[in-house]
């Protein structure tokens, strides 16, 4: 069965702290990684990564996809208050609902000032 | 770039009533659009997939004559919860994509309460 799993469940930093939130992910015939930030109403697009040892970068966010080790992490360097939300790791493979989305339970963080 | 209009954000009505969310995607033509729902704390489920033009694949346990899908163009798809109950009351998600290696974009999401 394929599957998403991510980590920590939840992240309680202060501000200017550095987080990584981790992706690991069993699913056959792989094609992309995606994160998303997910505040109170649905989630907005970060990265969608597809090959490995690149990474991606925006601002302070940054993502690098091992596909060798299955795995993913999303990081975050000198947190502000307005990074607290649910961060989700998703995958899409080929084949199935049309290249749909399996997605992690998600890492909730949460930045205190 | 990559817009996803969600309409209505919040609906509450009485059990019975059948309920109709727009899903439309602004700035790009979206070949699949995907509908989700979302229990409080958890994850998303996905409930279906539509092509343009196309019938909806349902996933596993979702009724289609309950949550019927219309993808009638390229930029927007409809999802009517019918005969609405308590235990339909969550908050419903899409997503609309362009071309297959590209990402799903969201909408904002309805809350969906059903009294």
């Amino acid at each position: 069965e394929d599957k998403v799993v991510q980590s920590p469940l939840s992240l309680v930093v202060h501000e200017g702290d550095t987080v990584t939130l981790n992706c690991s992910y069993e699913v056959t015939n792989f094609r992309s990684l995606l994160w998303y930030k997910q505040e109170k109403k649905a989630p907005t697009f970060l990265f969608m990564l597809t090959s490995s040892g690149i990474e991606k970068k925006s601002g302070r966010l940054s993502s690098i996809l091992d596909k060798k080790e299955l795995f993913s992490i999303l990081n975050i360097t000198a947190t502000q208050t307005g990074d607290s939300a649910v961060y989700l790791c998703a995958v899409m493979n080929y084949g199935g609902s049309q290249g749909n989305l399996i997605f992690g339970k998600g890492t909730k963080l949460s930045v205190k000032p | 770039g990559a817009v996803v209009s969600q309409h209505p954000s919040r609906v509450i009505c009485k059990s019975g009533t059948s309920v109709k969310i727009e899903c439309r995607s602004l700035d790009f033509q979206a070949t699949t659009m995907f509908w989700y729902r979302q229990f409080p704390k958890q994850s998303l489920m996905l409930m279906a997939t539509s092509n343009e033009g196309s019938k909806a694949t349902y996933e596993q346990g979702v009724e289609k004559d309950k949550f019927l899908i219309n993808h009638a163009s390229l930029t927007l798809s409809t999802l009517t919860v019918t005969s609405a109950h308590p235990e339909d009351s969550s908050f419903y998600i899409c997503s609309a994509r362009g071309q297959a290696d590209q990402p799903q974009h969201f909408g904002d999401g309805t809350r969906l309460s059903i009294l």
